[in-house]
């Protein structure tokens, strides 16, 4: 399966600021997604990283919060805007190459103070 | 809303095996059912998907009933690094990219 890393993987950050959370794939792959997981809680899909086009957000999710880049078959990034501490959470990227199933990095943990 | 019901929480003996069930009553005929399981700070990590017939890979064995509501996930040697929470997924048959998180079952594996 191809290999995921994120970066960060952690970071503390100020309320109000924003943070970029990159996702880079070792092989091209067909879709990448974003997910959030609150403490405590599973994980909850924010959208779908199309490439060369807008990302498709799931309903509660909006773009000026949470803008997605996906500049080609590899690499995608999510930015956390305006974070308040109810963002902290686990950013994760999960990817999958055709029909085969999806797979996962391990995620950004984020803590906003 | 996720389509499928676990139990909260099961224990298992080491060497033994664990058996997970889940219920997803309202699956449709061309619906798969995958299994993930997430380690403490990490990401989910697939496991097997099936549709209809049981299926065995490395890591599990799958079983699904005949009627195709329920499935049993069988790990046939815990050990320790098995402590995890194990969630089974339904996908939407019209969006199968779209994975669906419920609460999952943790299971604990003890010496």
């Amino acid at each position: 399966s191809a290999v995921i890393s994120q970066k960060p993987s952690r970071d503390i950050c100020q309320r109000g600021t924003s943070l970029t959370i990159q996702c880079q794939v070792d092989s091209q792959v067909t879709m990448m997604f974003w997910y959030r997981q609150q403490p405590g809680q599973s994980l909850t899909l924010i959208a779908t990283a199309n490439q060369g086009s807008e990302a498709t957000y799931e309903s509660g999710f909006v773009i000026d919060k949470f803008p997605i880049s996906r500049p080609n078959l590899t690499f995608s990034t999510l930015t956390v805007s305006n974070m308040s501490p109810e963002d902290s959470s686990i950013y994760l990227c999960s990817v999958s190459i055709g029909n085969q199933p999806q797979h996962f990095g391990d995620g950004t943990r984020l803590s906003i103070l | 809303d996720a389509k499928t019901t676990q139990p909260p929480s099961m224990d298992c003996a080491e060497g033994r095996a664990a058996n997970l069930p889940c219920n997803h009553s309202t699956i449709s005929g061309n619906e798969y059912v995958y299994w993930y399981r997430q380690i403490h700070s990490q990401g989910p990590q697939y496991i097997i998907h099936g549709l209809k017939n049981n299926e065995t890979n490395e890591m599990a064995s799958l079983i699904i009933t005949e009627d195709r509501k329920s499935s049993t996930l069988i790990l046939p040697h815990a050990t320790l690094r098995d402590t995890a929470v194990y969630y089974c997924i339904v996908p939407l048959s019209y969006n199968t990219d779209k994975l669906i998180f419920g609460t999952g079952t943790r299971l604990q594996v003890f010496p």
